[in-house]
Parts: C-alpha cells; sequence; structure tokens
C-alpha cells in the first residue's frame, strides 16, 4: 500500500511569493495535519482537517492556510513567504485524527525562501 | 517553557552501546507517548507507540513513561550504525469533546552510533 505522498519534494521561492504544497494520505484516512519542521527543531503543528472541515490550527499567521477535499487529499497555502518560512512541510495522516491514533508521515516538502 | 523539552545531544556511541533518549512534558492532558524516528532529508518514522506508564518492549528498542514524574525515555540496546538518526519525542492529549490529535514533539536527539 502506498504511503502518504507529498509533492512537490522541494521547491525554492522568493520573499513575497506564495506556494501551495500538496498531500495525499493513506488509502481510508480521513484526516491530514500539516506540521512545520524548521532545521534543527522537532516539527509544529500547523493545521489538522477531517472530514473536509478545519479541526485545529496552530500558533501560525493567517498567511498559511489549508484545504482537504472530497478525496481527502489536502493543499497547504502560504501567501507572502518570509525568509523564516524556509523549512521542511510535513504532511501526516491518520484515521480520523484523534489523539490515540498513529499519525504517518510523509516524506515532505522542502521549501527554501531566498 | 516548551510543553515538551528533549535532552538535545547530539550522542556518539560505538556499536553494541545501550542508548537512553528522555524527554519531559509539562502538559497532564498528553495520554498518548509516541518516539520518530527521521533519517536525514526523511519524514519522521514511528518507532514506538505507548498510553500507559511503564515499559513497552519491540525488540531493541524499550519505550518507558512515567506519568507521575512526566518522563519518557527510549532505550536502544545493542545499538547499530543504522541507528544513526534523529529521534523525536511526541505526545497527543486525549480523544472527545474539541480535543484533536494534534502531536506536540521534542526538539529531537541526534544520535550517530559509529562501526
Amino acid at each position: 500500500d502506498a504511503g502518504v505522498t507529498q509533492s512537490p519534494t522541494h521547491l525554492i521561492k522568493t520573499r513575497g511569493q506564495h506556494v501551495t504544497l500538496r498531500c495525499s494520505p493513506i488509502s481510508g484516512h480521513k484526516s491530514v495535519s500539516w506540521y512545520q519542521q524548521v532545521l534543527g527543531q522537532g516539527p509544529q503543528f500547523i493545521f489538522q482537517y477531517y472530514e473536509k472541515e478545519e479541526r485545529g490550527r496552530g500558533n501560525f499567521p493567517d498567511r498559511f492556510s489549508a484545504r482537504q477535499f472530497p478525496n481527502y487529499s489536502s493543499e497547504l497555502n502560504v501567501n507572502a513567504l518570509l525568509l523564516g518560512d524556509s523549512a521542511l512541510y510535513l504532511c501526516a495522516s491518520s484515521t480520523r485524527g484523534q489523539g490515540q491514533e498513529t499519525q504517518y508521515f510523509g516524506p515532505g516538502t522542502r521549501l527554501l525562501v531566498l | 517553557q516548551k510543553e515538551v523539552e528533549q535532552d538535545p545531544g547530539p550522542l556518539s556511541v560505538p556499536e553494541g552501546a545501550i542508548v537512553s533518549l528522555n524527554c519531559t512534558y509539562s502538559n497532564s492532558a498528553f495520554q498518548y507517548f509516541m518516539w520518530y524516528r527521521q533519517y536525514s532529508r526523511k519524514g519522521p518514522e514511528l518507532l514506538m507507540y505507548t498510553y500507559s506508564s511503564g515499559n513497552k518492549e519491540d525488540g531493541r528498542f524499550t519505550a518507558q513513561v512515567d506519568k507521575s514524574s512526566k518522563y519518557i525515555s527510549l532505550f536502544i540496546r545493542d545499538s547499530q550504525p543504522s541507528d544513526s538518526a534523529t529521534y523525536l519525542c511526541a505526545m497527543s492529549a486525549n480523544a472527545g469533546g474539541t480535543s484533536y490529535g494534534k502531536l506536540t514533539f521534542g526538539q529531537g536527539t541526534i544520535l550517530t552510533v559509529h562501526p
């Protein structure tokens, strides 16, 4: 079975631009979460979606937005990119997004903002 | 103060050594505890998952949880060069109500096992 997939794998943008990252969850999983991992740090929670509804949001500015589609895939959008947005963006999927469930991570999208 | 503090390391050990990795937490709502392994430029991979105080063993790995002290550990026996990676502790709160499966991570410990 395919795991969590993310695209693109790498991305280079300049300050002020917009970026869209994509994630496909494991088949049968209805919840997707997004995390930002800055070099040398643990992942930080950005969003969780379940059944196309936003269920939770971390401490990130409104420049960050996301959505989930009827097939449970998801997009993370970041507007007005800053140098500090350079990071590995991770997508994780689980069955229902509950605390006791295992979350499975994709390989991530590495974003570099110049 | 961060909700989860992880010994930052880095750790460098010889092959065959026993490795101990540790995290402390401050949020009593955390009920589920995980250890993830992350190889360079890869996503985190789940190693161990526990939800009660005590020990859980899986091969060379043992996860230990002490909820009274808010302290979790991961032990690796007979460490191998292939264990060289970043180890992340992660925690989540109970389900129900407005809770959701947000994972809160430690900052990670870089482990190098040299032959």
